[in-house]
């Protein structure tokens, strides 16, 4: 196991066009978050699952955005009808809890590119 | 609301020098408080987390819930230290939990031969 890894790296899509990523966490890991960064920000959160149950959403994921995890094991984060706001790096976390807070290990990233 | 503040974009220091990144935190329960680091082509990963209390790569960050800040500190500063250093939050609500990080907007760390 490499650690989280998502994909693909890089997408350049057209402006109205639908888009999915994907995320594989660590194998053992029961919890995955999807943040966003975009230029000169920090990451900021999207929305995170347990096992295959969604528990958050941010007001940031509006209802172009859609993300599941089926089985509880890879996700993926739709975009649909993208727009040039939508342009930004897309980062996959997982971390393993039975209780308390742990260390989220996070993947190398998807680049959207929206023109 | 959770909120990180880091004043500095950009630091600047000479090999050998202290360091000391800022970061100042606003949130009203029991926060975690974690710094992140990211060098070049890296991904993002865990460099201390304020309740282990360690020292890692020489750095520390020592939690003052007086004054909301979580700043990061290195006696003597190596050139591979340059790199995206971001602090960032997990808030803990009172009856329940909320494991999503809070990230500042990161500082920008470069040491200089």
């Amino acid at each position: 196991d490499t650690g989280v890894s998502q994909d693909p790296r890089h997408k350049i899509t057209k402006r109205g066009q639908n888009v999915t990523f994907r995320c594989d966490p660590i194998s053992e890991h029961n919890r995955l978050y999807w943040y966003r960064q975009t230029l000169g920000q920090g990451p900021e959160f999207l929305t995170y699952f347990q096992n295959e149950a969604q528990l958050e959403k941010s007001r940031l994921l509006s209802d172009r955005f859609s993300a599941e995890r089926p089985k509880g094991s890879f996700s993926t984060l739709e975009i649909q009808r993208t727009e040039q706001g939508d342009s930004a790096m897309y980062l996959c976390a997982s971390s393993y809890t039975s209780g308390g807070v742990y260390e989220q290990y996070f993947g190398p990233g998807t680049r959207l590119t929206v023109t | 609301a959770q909120r990180v503040t880091q004043p500095e974009k950009l630091l600047s220091v000479f090999k050998g020098a202290p360091v000391e990144l800022k970061c100042n935190y606003s949130y009203s329960g029991s926060p975690e408080l974690f710094w992140y680091v990211q060098y070049s082509r890296q991904r993002l990963q865990l460099l201390l987390r304020h309740i282990s209390r360690e020292s890692i790569k020489g750095f520390t960050a020592d939690l003052n819930k007086g004054e909301t800040s979580f700043h990061l500190k290195k006696p003597f500063a190596q050139e591979e230290d340059s790199a995206m250093y971001y602090c960032a939050l997990s808030g803990l609500r009172s009856g329940g939990s909320n494991y999503k990080l809070t990230f500042g907007k990161g500082t920008l760390l470069t040491v200089n031969p």
